[in-house]
């Protein structure tokens, strides 16, 4: 079965330091993953996506993600953390020829000053 | 051009009451999901459609959900004698398919959702 797991619900982390954002995935044949963030009222927007190709995929806002086929995972990260990418971060997932989205549960990301 | 808009963004009913969310997706976009996010929580999948193609009606979580789209524009979502249950964000997502087999390729892009109230 196909799914997505997000370990933490909230990681918190100070501006200005780097931030990563788990998301580990099962999928059958080659996965397509894509992340994306959901900010207080607002809709969820996209953030990047890895089809194929370099594992490192850079994204909106100075994210990126690295795909990483052992470990099954594709993590978010940022070098450098604003108060303003604090938000909902959701993981999701396809497999092969597969057009429905398995999403993970999201992770609260807060950035303090 | 216009993102994918839904209306009404708020709508407070009561129980037992009927309900029709609308979506409109972005132009030339065949392929249209609903989803449904309960407070705190993530995205619950409901429904697909893929052009003329049957949708995937797989995600609906009982016969009082339905939902409609009228060739690749416009798709209403019905929730029959609301429960409390119900209550939830509901969204809709539009993609394009590009070339064929494409569409797993190609990201969601969201409206902003309508948040149902069931008293």
């Amino acid at each position: 079965a196909q799914s997505v797991a997000q370990p933490e619900d909230q990681v918190n982390v100070a501006e200005g330091n780097p931030l990563t954002v788990k998301c580990t995935y099962s999928v059958s044949g080659n996965p397509y993953l894509f992340w994306y963030v959901q900010y207080p009222n607002r809709g969820l927007q996209f953030l990047l996506k890895y089809i194929t190709g370099d594992n490192l995929v850079k994204g909106s806002y100075g994210f990126e993600a690295e795909f990483n086929k052992s470990q099954t995972s594709f993590h978010l990260k940022k070098p450098s953390a604003l108060v303003s990418d604090s938000a909902l971060y959701f993981c999701a997932v396809r497999g092969d020829g597969n057009y429905q989205l398995i999403w993970g549960a999201g992770t609260k990301l807060i950035i303090k000053p | 051009g216009a993102g994918v808009s839904q209306s009404p963004s708020n709508k407070v009913t009561e129980k037992g009451k009927d309900v029709e969310l609308r979506c409109d997706p972005i132009s030339g976009h065949t392929a249209l999901y609903w989803y449904r996010q309960r407070l705190g929580q993530g995205l619950e999948f409901l429904i697909y459609f893929q052009g003329n193609s049957a949708p995937d009606k797989s995600g609906l979580p009982s016969d009082r959900f339905s939902a409609e789209r009228t060739g690749e524009s416009v798709s209403t979502l019905t929730i029959q004698r609301t429960q409390q249950e119900d209550s939830a964000v509901y969204l809709c997502a539009s993609s394009s398919t590009g070339v064929p087999g494409a569409v797993a390729y190609n990201e969601q892009f969201f409206g902003p959702g309508t948040r149902l109230t069931v008293l």
